[in-house]
């Protein structure tokens, strides 16, 4: 059974500060990997993706992937109050297009 | 709007009763989800669509639960003689060839 694992949190940091979230996969094949910012009472929204090793980075947000140690990363620079939210790591492989999804990592950033 | 839609927003019934609820995707994604999300708790998938495939059935939790698509648009997810432990937000979602899956705002339901 494939198996997304996240650290449930809340992981506080403070205003300005780095946040890093992580997660850790079971499946060796899988291939393309997503992090959702999910606020309370909302649904889930896609935020970054990447299907590579390496670092991927798009505003304040950086994605890393490594493959070999099947775990995905999501930094958050320059950390705000309203990056405060669930972050959901989804993982799907090659051959099966649902998404996994982690039970997600609680960020609190405090002003 | 270009997102994912759903209706109704919340729905209140009562146990026993029948309910359906509608997901209409993103024009142009071939693939439609649906999850659900208990409170305070993780999605839980339920049925995928992938254009004119047989869906795979494999979250479903119980055969209360069956859902629909009518070729690459509209899907209805109906939950027969409701229970209690059936309330939870149902969320839809669609994607894109490439993977990419965006979510609709979710119909909260309360069985009473």
């Amino acid at each position: 059974q494939k198996e997304v694992e996240q650290n449930s949190g809340p992981l506080s940091v403070p205003e300005g500060a780095i946040a890093s979230l992580n997660c850790t996969y079971s499946d060796r094949g899988s291939q393309s990997f997503f992090w959702y910012r999910q606020y309370s009472g909302k649904s889930p929204e896609l935020i970054m993706f990447i299907y590579s090793n390496g670092d991927k980075e798009d505003g304040r947000f950086t994605a890393q992937l490594n493959k070999a140690s099947q775990y995905v990363s999501l930094l958050i620079r320059d950390s705000q109050p309203s990056d405060s939210a669930t972050y959901l790591c989804a993982v799907t492989n090659s051959g099966y297009s649902t998404l996994t999804f982690g039970k997600g990592t609680m960020l609190l950033v405090s002003p | 709007g270009a997102g994912v839609s759903q209706s109704p927003s919340n729905k209140v019934t009562e146990k026993g009763k029948d309910v359906e609820l509608r997901c209409d995707p993103i024009s142009g994604h071939t693939a439609l989800y649906w999850y659900r999300q208990s409170l305070g708790q993780g999605l839980e998938f339920l049925i995928y669509f992938q254009g004119n495939s047989a869906p795979d059935k494999s979250g479903l939790p119980s055969d209360r639960f069956s859902a629909e698509r009518t070729g690459e648009s509209v899907s209805t997810l109906t939950i027969q003689r409701t229970q209690q432990e059936d309330s939870a937000v149902y969320l839809c979602a669609s994607s894109t060839r490439t993977g990419l899956m965006y979510f609709g705002p979710g119909t909260r339901l309360t069985v009473t």
